[in-house]
């Protein structure tokens, strides 16, 4: 299985600041049909995982702006420009290309300064 | 709005079997993968199989292989996630979600085991 790999542990931020998770994975998530299946959650405090980003770098319904995902081939980051009090949980990566074996990466606790 | 509800909370005994459930409703329920995937108590999220409603095609993560049994009733568009003889290891909250961009994902059923 692909193994999904994110650092750092866990990231405090004081409000306003920017945050940056990163993601590698042990193989490349592009796929011949020439999508990434790269994709990231947010696992709130009490609450199920809630998808943010898809495809490495699309931001899914009702997500802020101020999330973006960016990367290619085994390495992806997700950035947050600047970090607000509802965004604590821990931030999950997922691959997706070799459905249905998905992993997800250790999981990326962000909490507030 | 595309929906996924689960089944309440769960104690049980160890040995004793249990069959937890995922409603789904507001989309196609027969047209899409629905995943299981466990979290262990303050750990991250591990996939455990799918299933296709449509046909009932299971496929299974090998550390889950034999350990649980996904089934889904496309009549009443439920999936399931059973275990014929729980064990304390299997104490947990455990989620439905749809694929392929495992969204939306279900409340959560948690499920204690203990004696």
């Amino acid at each position: 299985d692909i193994v999904m790999t994110q650092t750092p542990l866990s990231l405090s931020v004081t409000p306003g600041q920017p945050a940056s998770i990163s993601c590698k994975s042990s193989q490349s998530l592009l796929h011949s049909d020439g999508k990434t299946y790269l994709y990231w959650y947010l696992q709130k405090p009490g609450q199920s995982p809630q998808l943010l980003i898809y495809e490495v770098s699309s931001r899914f319904s009702g997500v802020p702006d101020r999330f973006s995902g960016s990367g290619s081939g085994t390495d992806f980051t997700l950035k947050i420009s600047r970090v607000e009090a509802e965004d604590v949980g821990v931030y999950y990566c997922m691959q997706g290309i070799h459905l249905p074996r998905v992993t997800f990466g250790g999981g990326t606790k962000v909490e507030i300064k | 709005e595309v929906q996924l509800v689960q089944s309440g909370a769960e104690v049980k005994k160890p040995g004793e079997s249990l069959k937890i459930s995922c409603k789904g409703s507001g989309y196609s329920f027969t047209s899409y993968w629905i995943g299981w995937v466990r979290q262990m108590p303050g750990k991250g999220l591990e996939w455990m199989g799918i299933i296709y409603p449509g046909d009932s095609d299971t496929r299974y993560s090998p550390s889950f292989q034999g350990q649980v049994t996904i089934s889904a009733d496309k009549s009443i568009s439920t999936a399931y996630l059973q275990w014929s003889s729980l064990k304390a290891s299997d104490t947990a909250m455990y989620y439905c979600a749809r694929l392929p961009t495992f969204d939306p994902w279900g409340q959560g059923t948690l499920v204690t085991v203990s004696s």
